[in-house]
């Protein structure tokens, strides 16, 4: 099974600032025939379920702001938020999809 | 666009089973181009998928190994929904459940698997006697 873990486990940051999480697998999720990565990154807010944001790791889903990008490969992924909304204070979760999925343990968003 | 609208209790006793139903509306359980999966949600387990069902000309489900001996998920055509049931449930089963959709297998990049979107509002089922 591959593992993910996140980091920080959470952070503040001053509206209109940059925040960056940090998503680690166990194992490579590159897949070298088509040279994708299979990861996600998702949005939760309390008391709803998680919002899918990015797939293959840097394809923004349709109707996401721009604010909000993926990068990385392999084994080492990055979620930015660029300039930080109020509304953009949520966990968020990194998943795998090489293998039987499998999701970080999230990482917290809070305003300075 | 696609809702999911969950269903069913939030108590449940020791070693009864868990039992929850998916409704959907703006696509089919039977849709060549969707899979629909049950994912749980818990502090100690974090998020957990548990299982699929597709459709691709006859039924597939797959199943999470911590969980293969005591789930079964069936779709319901008749009336465009899909079930999770969970046998012999513990406390370790108190969980925040949801289904959500997602490409079915080889949808494309001849990828089994992939990411989950939309997803249903959410059922805490408790565990307890």
């Amino acid at each position: 099974d591959i593992v993910m873990t996140q980091s920080p486990d959470s952070l503040a940051v001053s509206l209109g600032e940059r925040a960056t999480i940090n998503c680690k697998s166990s194992q490579s999720v590159l897949y070298s025939s088509n040279n994708k990565n299979y990861l996600a990154w998702y949005q939760q807010k309390p008391g709803q379920p998680p919002k899918l944001l990015i797939y293959w790791a840097s394809t923004r889903e349709s109707g996401v702001p721009d604010r909000f990008s993926g990068s990385g490969s392999g084994t080492d992924f990055t979620l930015t938020i660029s300039s930080l909304q109020a509304e953009d204070v949520a966990v968020y979760y990194c998943q795998q999809y090489y293998s039987t999925p499998s999701f970080g343990p999230g990482t917290k968003v809070d305003i300075k | 666009q696609v809702q999911l609208q969950q269903s069913g209790p939030g108590l449940v006793k020791p070693s009864q089973t868990l039992s929850l139903t998916c409704a959907i509306s703006g696509d089919s359980v039977s849709s060549n181009s969707a899979a629909w999966n049950w994912i749980r949600q818990s502090p100690s387990r974090g998020l957990e998928w548990l299982g699929r069902t597709y459709y691709r000309s006859k039924w597939y489900n797959d199943y999470a190994v911590s969980v293969k001996s005591r789930i079964t998920i069936n779709p319901d055509t008749s009336k465009n929904q899909f079930s999770l049931q969970l046998n012999s449930v513990t406390p370790e089963d108190t969980a925040v459940y949801y289904c959500a959709r997602g490409p079915p297998p080889f949808y494309m990049y001849s990828s089994s698997w992939y990411w989950f979107d939309p997803w249903g509002q959410g059922t805490l089922v408790t565990v307890s006697s």
